[in-house]
């Protein structure tokens, strides 16, 4: 019954490949989001959609490709991973402009 | 960039009180205070938020001063399970939550 689920929890590519990290909540939030946790620990903000609708797409790569079926799934496409894509990368919830935010325990993506 | 300032590091003896101080003096009237953790890889935890009233919750209290400028999170009686990297954040009006470097909290035995 975990909050916010995301999988899979490692993810070890070569560069040039396309893959995907799928994030789920079942906590009935409005908005999800992505984030990107670098080697140095900078958490970044990537996407946010609200109602399936993209509301923050900060400067990230158009190789980045969020996707929302519906309010309760949103899953992160990478095409052409470079070696620089290598982070963890978290999924959050919450109420639009509500209470804290609940996130994933984390995508490590490693990038060989 | 983060709009909160937070010291790199502190030290707190286990079962005393942690107060971990941040500054935010480019706060907007209508912005909230957010508290979050992050403990080893796992994902970062909600602590508590405000906005002008201080706020208790059953993890810890935030104290927001007058002008807004600053604000001080305690967590009560701190455990070694408290030992984490604090994040004080401003959440703007466009709901986008900027991380700061945060404060690595060590609880001592």
């Amino acid at each position: 019954d975990t909050a916010v689920s995301q999988t899979p929890k490692y993810l070890v590519t070569q560069m040039g490949n396309d893959k995907s990290i799928k994030c789920e909540q079942n906590l009935g939030h409005d908005t999800m989001y992505w984030y990107k946790q670098d080697s140095k620990k900078f958490l970044k903000i990537m996407f946010s959609y609200n109602n399936k609708e993209l509301i923050i797409n900060e400067t990230v790569p158009n190789r980045f490709s969020p996707k929302s079926p519906d309010k309760a799934h949103l899953n992160l496409h990478i095409n052409s991973l470079e070696l620089g894509d290598s982070a963890v990368y978290f999924c959050a919830s919450s109420f639009l402009q509500g209470d804290g935010y609940t996130f994933g325990s984390g995508t490590r993506l490693t990038v060989v | 960039d983060a709009k909160t300032t937070q010291p790199p590091s502190m030290d707190c003896a286990e079962g005393r009180a942690a107060n971990l101080p941040c500054n935010h003096s480019t706060i907007s009237g209508n912005e909230y205070v957010y508290w979050y953790r992050q403990i080893h890889s796992q994902g970062p935890q909600y602590i508590i938020h405000g906005l002008k009233n201080n706020e208790t919750n059953e993890m810890a209290s935030l104290i927001i001063t007058e002008d807004r400028k600053s604000s001080t999170l305690i967590l009560p009686h701190a455990t070694l399970r408290d030992t984490a990297v604090y994040y004080c954040i401003v959440r703007s009006a466009d709901d986008k939550i900027i991380f700061g470097k945060g404060t690595r909290l060590h609880i001592l035995p």
